[in-house]
């Protein structure tokens, strides 16, 4: 069964310095990967996603990921934090293998940026 | 383009009283559509799966139901509600092959 960890439940990172929020995952197959963002009292938005290819990948407000097979890593990345980035991150791992789309989310990781 | 739409943004709700919370997607067709919980601002529980009119799967025994009257239609309901099912119920859709899920805003629910 695949898996999720989210090792670290907040970052904290000052405005204009790079953040990364960790993920690792387990899967039997090739994953396919996803971040997704929260902001208070709404729904998950979908930040990027990794199915095959290049293993950097960019997605919306200036994130990216790096896809790591060996270290079955997937962090999110940004190379200058902004303050309205403060919001709770869930990392998301789906095996293709599997007959349907569930994807198994991890716990979340808070990121705090401070002004 | 596709919107979703879950409504009520809140609810507070007795012990012991009906639920009943409704998802609905525009601008696709033939959506998979899901309900999800979240409790204490953390982890997705995922509820109830759904990948076509009246087919719907349960990932957990529970006080809940779903059911699926129309394509792009998705209801959550209890005849009882428990103290413990107040969480943050959220609905998401998504295509198929490695498309990614899409949510909506989800619903507060608290029981008293």
């Amino acid at each position: 069964a695949q898996s999720v960890a989210q090792p670290e439940d907040q970052v904290n990172v000052a405005e204009g310095n790079p953040l990364t929020v960790k993920c690792t995952y387990s899967v039997s197959g090739n994953p396919y990967l996803f971040w997704y963002v929260q902001y208070p009292n709404r729904g998950l938005q979908f930040l990027l996603k990794y199915i095959t290819g290049d293993n950097l990948v960019k997605g919306s407000y200036g994130f990216e990921a790096e896809f790591n097979k060996s270290q079955t890593s997937f962090h999110l990345k940004k190379p200058s934090a902004l303050v309205s980035d403060s919001a709770l991150y869930f990392c998301a791992v789906r095996d293709p293998n599997t007959g349907f789309q569930k994807l198994v989310f991890g716990t979340g990781t808070r990121l705090l940026v401070s002004p | 383009s596709q919107t979703i739409h879950q409504w009520p943004a809140t609810l507070v709700q007795p012990v012991g009283s009906p639920l009943s919370l409704e998802c609905t997607v525009e601008g696709t067709s033939n959506p998979n559509l899901y309900w999800y919980r979240q409790a204490a601002g953390r982890g997705l529980q995922l509820l109830f799966y759904s990948v076509g009119i009246g087919q719907i799967s349960s990932e957990v025994p529970q006080n809940l139901s779903a059911s699926r009257p129309q394509d792009r239609q998705f209801i959550l309901s209890s005849k009882k509600l428990l103290l413990s099912d107040s969480g943050f119920y959220l609905c998401a859709w998504s295509q198929e092959g490695n498309q990614p899920q899409h949510f909506g805003d989800g619903t507060r629910l608290s029981i008293l």
